[in-house]
Parts: structure tokens; sequence; C-alpha cells
């Protein structure tokens, strides 16, 4: 069972411009994370957002929690070629969970041209 | 993928075969993961263990099996009773709730 969809599946853009790419999910939660995967490699994690937590930085990334929507938002500013991946986001579960288990959307495949 | 090793990197299977994945770890993380990626699909838990001599059923069980002898270690086998084994498998460790996860570079397993 999935938690997180996200959108859009797919996105192209030039290298320079912002990327935007929005998660969304069904119940509650206490944090929600956001991983990278390059093609045919493990997923390495970018930045995690607890419930109580609005907006978090770290270096290009900015990512938005917004629970009474049941959303969020990861902006990746003045992209470059090499953050072409897919973008997955995952949340952890605030009850009926197993500790520690994450539950992943679809993901968005981003491509950055040069 | 530091800390977390899966062997091999590409596996073949012929039909009615039963083929283990390895997973090894040096995080020193009690819980560990099994997941499968298929195209489009995200990643589906297939078994996850909170500590050694423990293992839960995942979301897709059917047709896997894993074991939990050492903290370090949680391999996966994939039997003949798996309709369709043919995906990327991936492992992954966690410290903790509210914790990120850490990912292996994965196993990409074909039925021939």
């Amino acid at each position: 069972s999935q938690q997180g969809e996200e959108d859009p599946q797919a996105l192209s853009i030039q290298e320079g411009e912002n990327a935007t790419m929005n998660c969304s999910y069904k119940t509650s939660i206490n944090n929600l994370q956001w991983y990278r995967q390059n093609s045919g490699r493990g997923l390495v994690h970018l930045i995690l957002i607890r419930s109580n937590e609005r907006e978090k930085h770290s270096g290009r990334l900015r990512v938005t929690l917004d629970t009474s929507k049941k959303s969020s938002s990861l902006l990746i500013t003045a992209s470059r070629a090499a953050d072409t991946a897919s973008y997955f986001c995952a949340t952890d579960r605030n009850r009926g969970s197993t500790l520690g288990r994450l539950y992943f959307g679809r993901g968005t495949q981003l491509t950055v041209w040069p | 993928d530091g800390g977390i090793t899966q062997s091999p990197k590409y596996l073949f299977r012929k039909e009615g075969q039963n083929v283990t994945l390895s997973c090894e770890q040096n995080l020193n993380h009690d819980a560990m993961y099994w997941y499968r990626q298929d195209p489009g699909q995200g990643l589906r838990l297939i078994y996850y263990s909170q500590i050694v001599n423990d293992f839960q059923k995942g979301d897709i069980a059917e047709g896997y099996s894993v074991s939990r002898e050492k903290k370090e270690s949680f391999p996966l086998t994939v039997t003949s009773a798996q309709k369709n084994p043919t995906a990327f498998y991936l492992c992954a460790t966690t410290a903790g709730r509210g914790n990120e996860q850490f990912f292996g570079p994965g196993t990409r397993l074909t039925v021939l």
C-alpha cells in the first residue's frame, strides 16, 4: 500500500530553471521525507520534515509541508543536469504503523537539459 | 549507498529456481527492510525486521522468504512460488522511527 502520490509523474526543464515536485498523502504523519534515485541505483535521502514544521531548506532544496492539505512540495532551485533523477516522497505514518516503516510514492522523473 | 552492500548486482534465474539476494550492513542499525521496485510502481515493501531473529511480512510477501540470524545480515530468498520476480530489489536500514532510511545499491533480478 503506497501512501504518497507525486505530481507530476515526469518533469523536463532547462538548466538554471527551478523544479517543483508535489506529494500528496492520505493519513496523518510523523514526518515526510524526500529521496532521490539515479537510474539503476539505490535511493539517497535528501531531506526530512517533521509534522510540526512548515518549511525546511538544505542547499538548493526547499521543502514545504501543509498538514491541513496533506501535501508537500520539493523545490530544487537553479537546477543542473546532474539533478536528473527520480524523486520520491515517503511518509512515516502517525498511527497503525510499524516502527520506522516508510510509505513511498511512485516518484517524479526529473530531466534537466543542459 | 555507504554502509550497505547488496550482492549480486545482477542475477538471472531460471523458472522454478530459488535464488537468494544478500544484504549486509555495518551501520549497527536494528531495522532492515526489503523493497521491490517495478517501473512506474515506486517501492513496495516485501519484508522487514526490527531486531535479530524477528521479521514481519510487508505488503507483497507472497513467494519470498527472509531470515535475520545476525544484526548485520538480512538475506531475501525469491522462491519459485513468486510468479513474476523480475524486478529491482532494494535493501534498506534505519536507526529507528523518525530517522531516514539508508539504501543499498540494489540487485536486478531477471527470470529467463
